[in-house]
Formats: C-alpha cells, structure tokens, sequence
C-alpha cells in the first residue's frame, strides 16, 4: 500500500549549521510533493512544494530536492535557527483529481544553540 | 494566523457529552478537510468537503457527523466518543479539491475524552 516515511524521527543540529530532513514515499505515481512545519500546539504551516517534473525546488533558506529514482525527497534548512525547531511532515499526492494528501510521521527538529 | 480558525482550541468531555468543533475560513478556498493528529502517527483524513457536499468518508465511526453549511464553515458534532478518541483535530482548507496548492490548516483543538 502507500506509505509516507521519514528516516529518522529526531534531528538535532547547531544552530548556524544546514539540516537535512528526509523522506521516502512508496507510490511512484504520486506527482506532488509538500513540506509542512508544525510548532508546538499549531497546525501544519506549508514550507515548500515541489511537483514531480522538477527536481529541486528553493525558497527563502529551504530548499526541497525530488529523487523519483529512489522515491525520496528532502528538506534542506540553510542556517538553522532556533525558530526552525518543529516537526516537520512530508506529504505526498497522487495524480488525477483526487485530493487526498498522505502524511508521514513527521520528524522532529531540534536546534541546539 | 493562517487564515483558518478552529474553535475551542481545547475541550474535554466525557463520554456522554455532545459537543461540536468548528472551523471557519476565508480565504475563498472550496474544498475543507478534518484531520485527526494522535502521538506518533501521521495525520488521519476523516472527511471532505467540496463546494458543501461531501465527498469523502475514511471509514470514521458515526459518532463523529461532520456539517459543512456553507463553504466557509465546517463543523464536527461529537457524541459518545470514547478515550481513545482523544486527539488534536485540524481543519484545513484548499482552493479546490485538487488541493493543487496544498492544504491550509488551523491551529487545531485538543480534544480529551473521559
């Protein structure tokens, strides 16, 4: 069935440094892809999207990277900061117009100064 | 905030109580969601609506019975619910059901059942 993982379910990084945060889905069929960072006692708040006819993707000090080889994608963080301490959810969608978005467990970032 | 609004942000009931959550957006979007968050699982799709109709059910027990009266309103009755039911509950919106430019979501209520 489908399924949406995360590698490791806690990441610890220095504050200044890049943290990676990673993610495999199991349907080679899903074509759109999203990071979401949920604080302490808020819903999700949207990161950065990424369709499946691109590889890479950046924002303001994120970037996403799309792997469709190996079914993995991953949140790149430039110069974490302690407000970047938060779970952080990849989710997956499949084609067509169905609107169900699959949610991995999430992994939790923690930023230590 | 991001545009959705969910109300209480906590409530405790017992287990033979009636309450209701409820989530407002507007932000134009047509489609409305609820998600059910429990420790150390992904998040759950209960329900859909789009333009107020619903347009899935993932198999959630009857004794929650979700009401979207118009698009910028969903509600979630609850009654007879059981421990285990006990959960963070988001809402979240998108500008259709395709959901193409992902899900916006409320800060959502913490439920305790006892």
């Amino acid at each position: 069935g489908e399924s949406v993982g995360l590698h490791l379910p806690t990441l610890s990084v220095q504050e200044g440094d890049n943290s990676i945060i990673n993610c495999a889905y199991s349907n080679s069929a899903s074509d759109y892809f999203i990071w979401y960072k949920q604080e302490s006692g808020k819903g999700p708040q949207f990161i950065i999207d990424i369709r499946s006819n691109m590889d890479k993707r950046q924002g303001q000090r994120v970037t996403v990277l799309l792997n469709k080889t190996v079914k993995h994608l991953s949140l790149q963080i430039a110069a974490t900061q302690p407000g970047d301490s938060a779970v952080y959810f990849c989710a997956e969608k499949g084609p067509g117009g169905g609107n169900k978005l699959t949610f991995g467990t999430g992994t939790q970032l923690k930023v230590e100064l | 905030e991001t545009g959705v609004t969910q109300t209480p942000r906590h409530l405790v009931m017992g287990m033979t109580n009636k309450k209701s959550l409820k989530c407002e957006q507007h932000l134009g979007h047509n489609a409305m969601y609820w998600y059910k968050q429990s420790a150390k699982k992904p998040l759950e799709l209960m329900f859909v609506y789009s333009l107020e109709e619903r347009v899935e059910n993932n198999s959630v027990p009857s004794r929650f019975s979700p009401e979207c009266p118009n698009s910028s309103h969903l509600f979630l009755h609850l009654h007879t619910l059981q421990p285990e039911d006990s959960a963070l509950y988001l809402c979240a919106s998108s500008l259709n059901r395709q959901g193409s430019n992902g899900y916006t979501f409320g800060s959502g209520t913490r439920l305790t059942v006892v």
